[in-house]
């Protein structure tokens, strides 16, 4: 139980171009998500937080209108990499938590992406 | 400010080791403490700790919180090479149960 996938897991794109990730809870409503980011050798750095129905908030330093996340249903999750450039290259994971499940985090496999 | 600080960093031991994994935290409106593994993808959940000297165990791995000195370990005895991973440890506070990850132990185990 507790499942979480992404979609996609890897895309390269061009510098300018939007990017969409999807993030699914498969056998549980996920009444939070979470939106990480990764760099190589660094932990993950919390983004934002999303409740269904509600708008996401942001971490400190971290762009709303640029990383633009919808919740739309307690299982989907998106984020929108907006107008992309190289040093929004990373590794971007998605976690999602359930009251039923208590204060665990399910991660999702993650997405790599490359920005040219 | 949050702060989740874990040691060593790195650490290189032979299969068959015993290792210990360490964990302090400094979290506003604590409310637990996870320890992940994360190998070349996104984690995956090892332990949850809510209640201070506790032990939880899982086979070969077993984890303990000190609510009172904020401090956590992760212990792994008889080491594998498929126990080679960061082991993320992170704290859970605040509202809408956000997480503050350590920076992770990378653990070697060597055949």
């Amino acid at each position: 139980g507790a499942v979480v996938s992404q979609h996609p897991s890897w895309v390269i794109c061009k510098s300018g171009t939007s990017v969409k990730i999807e993030c699914r809870s498969l056998d549980f409503q996920a009444t939070t998500m979470f939106w990480y980011r990764q760099f190589p050798k660094q932990s993950l750095m919390l983004m934002a937080t999303s409740n269904e129905g509600s708008k996401a908030t942001y971490e400190q330093g971290v762009e709303k209108d640029k990383f633009l996340i919808n919740h739309a249903s307690l299982t989907l999750s998106t984020l929108t990499v907006t107008s992309a450039h190289p040093e929004d290259s990373s590794f971007y994971i998605c976690s999602a938590s359930s009251g039923l499940l208590g204060e665990t985090q399910y991660f999702g496999p993650g997405t790599r992406l490359l920005v040219l | 400010e949050d702060k989740v600080v874990q040691s060593p960093l790195s650490l290189v031991v032979h299969e068959g080791d015993t290792v210990t994994l360490n964990c302090s935290y400094e979290v506003t409106n604590f409310r637990s403490l996870l320890w992940y593994k994360q190998e070349k993808k996104a984690p995956t959940f090892l332990f949850m700790l809510t209640s201070s000297g506790i032990e939880k165990k899982s086979g070969r791995l077993s984890s303990i919180l000190d609510k009172k000195e904020l401090f956590s370990i992760l212990n792994i005895t008889a080491t594998q090479t498929g126990d080679s991973a960061v082991y993320l440890c992170a704290a859970s506070g605040g509202s809408n149960y956000k997480l503050t990850f350590g920076k992770g132990t990378l653990l070697t185990v060597n055949p």
